[in-house]
């Protein structure tokens, strides 16, 4: 266990919907990053925050938007989903949010959207 | 910029035997870490092992080992007397300044 919790484990939606995945980084860490897996694409960066603030911005979709709260959870927010958006949606955390640090994994969320 | 190479998609490897997954690097920052992480076919991503850049012995946990050569640019890992559950995707990360790239993996099945 690695201390980082995501929910829910899976989703299954429409295309067209909206979805909201959560997560909560292990205590201490300061913070998150969102990865998208999918077979063709391999893991994919989408997005890190820090201490609230977002830190750096990877392959994320305009249709796709994430938050981290004062209280340090993060929520991805996936709008207007197609067929493709279908993944596994990795959330991470970090200590110092410096690349260096190792980063410790949640168990993910699958989505589906048929 | 930031690249990471696995070149072995697939690998296998007799139980007790040890294997080493390849990784090459390419990154810009001067000071950067490396990672390895195992994907069982449950998928979640598990942290195995880490080397810093600047670290002069290579790192071991248990098992695992990293074959770190900065010249060359290269990470492998190894893993001694490999065991049934190790059977997974494998893959490598470089972490500098504020960004970390993830190689397309090497999947590795041991054989009994």
């Amino acid at each position: 266990d690695s201390g980082v919790t995501q929910t829910p484990k899976h989703l299954i939606t429409a295309t067209g919907q909206r979805v909201t995945l959560r997560c909560s980084p292990r205590s201490g860490d300061l913070s998150v990053y969102w990865y998208q897996q999918s077979l063709d694409q391999g893991l994919q960066f989408l997005i890190q925050y820090y201490n609230g603030e977002e830190r750096a911005k990877g392959n994320i979709l305009e249709r796709f938007s994430a938050q981290q709260f004062p209280d340090l959870h993060s929520e991805l927010n996936l709008s207007s989903l197609e067929l493709g958006d279908s993944a596994l949606y990795f959330c991470a955390s970090s200590l110092t949010g410096e690349g260096s640090d190792e980063q410790f994994f949640g168990p993910g969320t699958r989505l589906t959207v048929l | 910029a930031q690249k990471i190479t696995q070149t072995q998609p697939g690998m296998f490897v007799q139980e007790k035997e040890a294997v080493t997954l390849d990784c090459t690097y390419d990154t810009s920052d001067p000071s950067y870490g490396l990672f390895w992480y195992k994907q069982p076919s449950s998928g979640e991503m598990i942290f195995l092992i880490y080397q810093g850049s600047y670290d002069q012995q290579n790192a071991t946990e248990g098992r695992y080992s990293l074959n770190f050569q900065k010249a060359r640019k290269s990470a492998n890992l190894v893993i001694s007397a490999s065991q049934l559950g190790d059977s997974a995707m494998y893959f490598c990360a470089v972490g500098g300044y504020q960004k970390v790239t993830f190689g397309t993996g090497t999947k590795l099945q041991v054989i009994p």
